[in-house]
């Protein structure tokens, strides 16, 4: 059975980079029956999915419109686990962050992380 | 994107009563929706793919149904792990997107 555990700090100032980790047991990240998710959750804007990675013969990405541009996520094959960095962050992206795993790649969730509440402020 | 709706916004309901909760999108979905079940302080959970596929190990009292732009997501014997946020998230084109979300309490 697959478990996703995050970790990243909680507290990011405004204008650096947001940085979070999801650490896969049960199923390996460079399997070709998975795309791995970042998705965040804020009062303000709901569920809101930002990007996923996943492997077919090469690394592939991507990403909402919302935060492209200022979001990069990329797996790490030696320690099975991918990861989260979204540059220039704001007060706005204050929100819990969630790592997660979609079996099919047709974009919906079916194993989740902890989830990570990321505060911007200085 | 494609936007999601969601009626009624929160419903507040007995144990063992039926309840049913709806979806919109802005476009035509086909049947690439999905239903998920939060509790407050955890990550969402999967309950329903396919519009109408029930995932693994979901109680059969969860049930969905529709296609295109219209979407019901059933439970037909409310239960008390039942209290919990319900959300429909489209997967028919990016960005994936999620409604807002209908509570459902104890009344």
């Amino acid at each position: 059975q697959v478990r996703l555990q995050q970790s990243g700090p909680g507290l990011v100032k405004p204008s650096q980079t947001l940085s979070l980790t999801c650490a896969i047991s049960g199923h390996s990240v460079s399997s070709n029956s998975a795309a791995w998710n970042w998705i965040r959750q804020s009062p303000s804007r709901g569920l809101e999915w930002l990007g996923r990675t996943y492997y077919r013969s090469e690394w592939l990405n991507d990403y909402a419109g919302s935060v492209k541009g200022r979001i990069i996520i990329n797996a790490d094959t030696s320690k099975n686990q991918f990861s989260l960095q979204l540059f220039s962050v704001t007060p706005e992206d204050t929100a819990v962050y969630y790592c997660a795993r979609d079996t099919t790649i047709m974009g919906y969730f079916d194993s989740w992380g902890q989830g990570t509440l990321v505060t911007v402020s200085s | 994107d494609i936007q999601m709706t969601q009626s009624p916004s929160s419903v507040s309901a007995s144990v063992g009563d039926r309840v049913t909760i709806t979806c919109r999108a802005s476009q035509d979905m086909n049947t690439w929706i999905g239903w998920y079940q939060q509790k407050p302080g955890k990550a969402p959970e999967l309950l329903i793919y396919a519009a109408s596929t029930l995932h693994t190990g979901v109680p059969s009292r969860f049930s969905g149904s529709g296609s295109g732009t219209d979407f019901t997501l059933t439970i037909s014997s409310l239960q008390p792990e039942d209290f919990a946020t319900y959300y429909c998230q489209q997967y028919n084109s990016y960005p994936f997107t999620f409604g807002p979300g209908t509570k459902v309490d104890i009344k």
